[in-house]
């Protein structure tokens, strides 16, 4: 199946500091990627939508200026944590997909954020 | 709003039995259905996809399911302890999105 490479895995930082989480699609052209974050023993909570040369969809509640997302490739796409909070903290996936219709989720592994 | 539901659980069976994990949904005009697998600390893996009414089998595994009924089912024949992970069904809305929700998920437990 195709493969979805995410990183950092594990990232723990200071609070104020920003931090950079890369999602890439290594065997395939990914039109769409989604962003989800999950607190512990909750489900995936979609974050924004990033479509490639354009800007993300972000979800209602989901704040843009503080969660960047660029999709500057169709095989990259970045979310940058501006001045991480505690409350930040949390597990971020990224998935992707090869195209704009029906098509299963592909997941990166997963970056697991500790604000301190 | 769309909304997919799931038991929390956790849902314990013993080894060798047939686990169900069951999931509806909210919205009538849903096209596909995907059942992934997440273990602790790990991001989800695709198990199954069911685009149509019935069941559809993949080695231990039968996805089932039913629009008019808006339920969808997971059977995980011959449970193993390997098996013992968190179940994410995931709908895909109707209207062109294709942006999957998902429910909560069901903790599954096989013990020995």
């Amino acid at each position: 199946g195709a493969v979805v490479s995410q990183h950092p895995s594990r990232v723990i930082c200071k609070s104020g500091t920003s931090v950079k989480i890369e999602c890439r699609s290594l065997d395939f052209q990914a039109t769409t990627m989604f962003w989800y974050r999950q607190f512990p023993k909750k489900s995936l909570m979609l974050m924004a939508t990033s479509n490639e040369g354009s800007k993300a969809t972000y979800e209602q509640g989901v704040e843009k200026d503080k969660f960047l997302i660029n999709h500057a490739s169709l095989t990259l796409s970045t979310l940058t944590v501006t001045s991480a909070h505690p409350e930040d903290s949390s597990f971020y996936i990224c998935s992707a997909k090869p195209g704009q219709g029906n098509e299963k989720l592909f997941f990166g592994s997963g970056t697991q954020l500790s604000v301190l | 709003q769309k909304e997919v539901e799931q038991n929390s659980g956790p849902l314990s069976v013993p080894e060798g039995a047939i686990a169900s994990l069951n999931c509806t949904y909210s919205d009538r005009g849903s096209q596909s259905f995907f059942w992934y697998r997440q273990y602790s600390g790990k991001s989800p893996e695709l198990i199954m996809s069911i685009y149509s009414n019935g069941d559809k089998e993949d080695g231990r595994f039968t996805a089932q399911l039913n629009k008019a009924s808006q339920y969808v089912s997971l059977l995980i024949r011959d449970s193993q302890p390997s098996d013992s992970a968190t179940y994410l069904c995931a709908v895909t809305a109707s209207g062109g999105s294709y942006i999957p929700t998902f429910g909560r998920g069901t903790s599954l437990i096989v013990h020995p």
